[in-house]
């Protein structure tokens, strides 16, 4: 059972917009900036969002995320087929002192 | 280009030990807190250790506590996970991953491609 709680799935078609939320606690996503990591199939993690709602460079715009007291949320628009992934949300825990992940969402593009 | 490359995963009996190995390139190593970071087959991403730029600082997720050690070697650019008393319960790939800062609390942003241990007699 993951500390941060992600729906196990999620699934839209080519040109829609997606949400994938994740909910925490006072102690992580509460008092600590939220990351979001993808992982293609068969490859490892890729940091997407750091900071709430900051990109890498080289991630799309289209990729966009949000924070609000105890949750945060992965906004994808625009989805193509090959953002087909999971999808992770991680916060540092100051109660547990380390990282804590979402369970992680599966991505379907229909 | 930050290049991670783990080694030392494979298959153990249950009770063994391994020593997992991180070997980092493109970046000043001694700058950046290193993490490791379990996936275990199907399942979720699972954080595991950290250590800072100096490895005097280390963090260890509950359930690893006394049967895991991180260190590093700076002068050979790369972190180890020292594993003891292995159940199957810890068979998974295991990412080694550079984090954004100094500090264990900062962020995993650079991903090796994983080592896979199997605990299984």
């Amino acid at each position: 059972q993951s500390v941060l709680t992600q729906p196990p799935s999620a699934s839209g078609t080519p040109g829609q917009r997606v949400t994938i939320s994740c909910s925490g606690s006072s102690s992580n996503i509460g008092s600590n900036t939220v990351d979001w990591y993808q992982q293609l199939p068969g490859t490892a993690p890729k940091l997407l969002i750091y900071y709430n709602n900051q990109r890498p460079s080289g991630v799309p715009d289209r990729f966009s995320g949000s924070k609000s007291g105890t949750s945060a949320s992965l906004a994808i628009s625009g989805l193509q087929s090959e953002e087909e992934a999971d999808y992770y949300c991680a916060a540092w825990d100051d109660r547990l002192k380390g990282w804590v992940f979402g369970g992680g969402t599966k991505l379907t593009v229909l | 280009e930050v290049q991670l490359v783990e080694s030392g995963g494979g298959l153990v009996q249950p009770g063994g030990s391994l020593r997992l190995s991180c070997a980092a390139s493109g970046f000043t190593f001694s700058s950046y807190a290193m993490t490791w970071v379990r996936q275990a087959p199907g399942k979720g991403l699972e954080w595991v250790s950290g250590v800072s730029g100096s490895g005097g600082s280390t963090y260890y997720a509950d359930s690893e506590k006394g049967r895991f050690t991180v260190s590093r070697d700076n002068s050979k650019n790369t972190v180890y996970l020292q594993m003891h008393s292995l159940t199957a319960e810890d068979t998974a790939i295991y990412y080694c991953a550079k984090c954004g800062s100094y500090s264990p609390e900062s962020r995993p942003t650079d991903w090796g491609q994983g080592t896979l241990v199997t605990v299984s007699s």
